[in-house]
């Protein structure tokens, strides 16, 4: 088990540049879920997957932003011109499905995505 | 109303005293689960403990113990014993399911410092 992994750590661009995430989740898992993370704030829920089906979008995530798990396996998430405001951490977890009650989501170590 | 209310911003706590974090939530589903991470200045999400809106006894990992009043719509975290590694923010997270879909909302978390 070698936990959650997000690539890259850290993103540095310039607005209207596009941007691409991606996260591997822990093997078994076939949930995997998409966050964002301002400073002072929880993270906020922007989508999840269950194998390669996305199951649910919040309202946050703008026509500019789209994510994709092809194979069910890793996802990758992509923000379109970029604006100062998406600035932020984006997390990704995973978890396993089979008793979804009480499987907690798996956090990997997030991408930092500054906008200049 | 907030999914998800944690009215502490910040909390001191002496090293090896227990220290309570308090977290109130709303739903109106029957089913529902209720979890609390670490997130250490590091950025990493580390869950905790988990309690699901039909367990009779109150969970408890370790350190840690939940306290959960279901009528009260509360699930404190208690943390005995703390210790200087303690010192992080602690967010707490509702997961409702919702028509067949998953709705995760994190509070905005509170930030503990263990003094020596």
């Amino acid at each position: 088990d070698t936990g959650v992994s997000q690539d890259p750590r850290h993103k540095i661009t310039k607005r209207g540049q596009n941007v691409t995430f991606r996260c591997d989740p822990i093997s078994e898992h076939n949930r995997l879920y998409w966050y964002r993370q301002t400073l002072g704030q929880g993270p906020e829920f922007l989508t999840y997957f269950q194998n390669e089906a996305q199951l649910e979008k919040s309202r946050l995530l703008s026509d500019r932003f789209s994510a994709e798990r092809p194979k069910g396996s890793f996802s990758t998430l992509e923000i379109q011109r970029t604006e100062q405001g998406d600035s932020a951490m984006y997390l990704c977890a995973s978890s396993h499905v089979s008793d979804y009650s009480n499987q907690p989501q798996h956090f990997g170590d997030g991408t930092r995505l500054s906008i200049l | 109303a907030q999914k998800i209310t944690q009215t502490q911003p910040g909390m001191f706590v002496q090293e090896k005293e227990a220290v309570t974090l308090d977290c109130t939530y709303d739903t109106s589903d029957q089913s529902y689960g209720l979890f609390w991470y670490k997130q250490p200045s590091s950025g990493e999400m580390i869950f905790l403990i988990y309690q699901g809106s039909y367990d009779e006894q109150n969970a408890t990992e370790g350190r840690y113990s939940l306290n959960f009043q279901k009528a009260r719509k509360s699930a404190n975290l208690v943390i005995s014993a703390s210790q200087l590694g303690d010192s992080a923010m602690y967010f707490c997270a509702m997961r409702e399911q919702s028509g067949g879909y998953q709705k995760v909302t994190f509070g905005i978390g509170t930030k503990l410092q263990v003094i020596p």
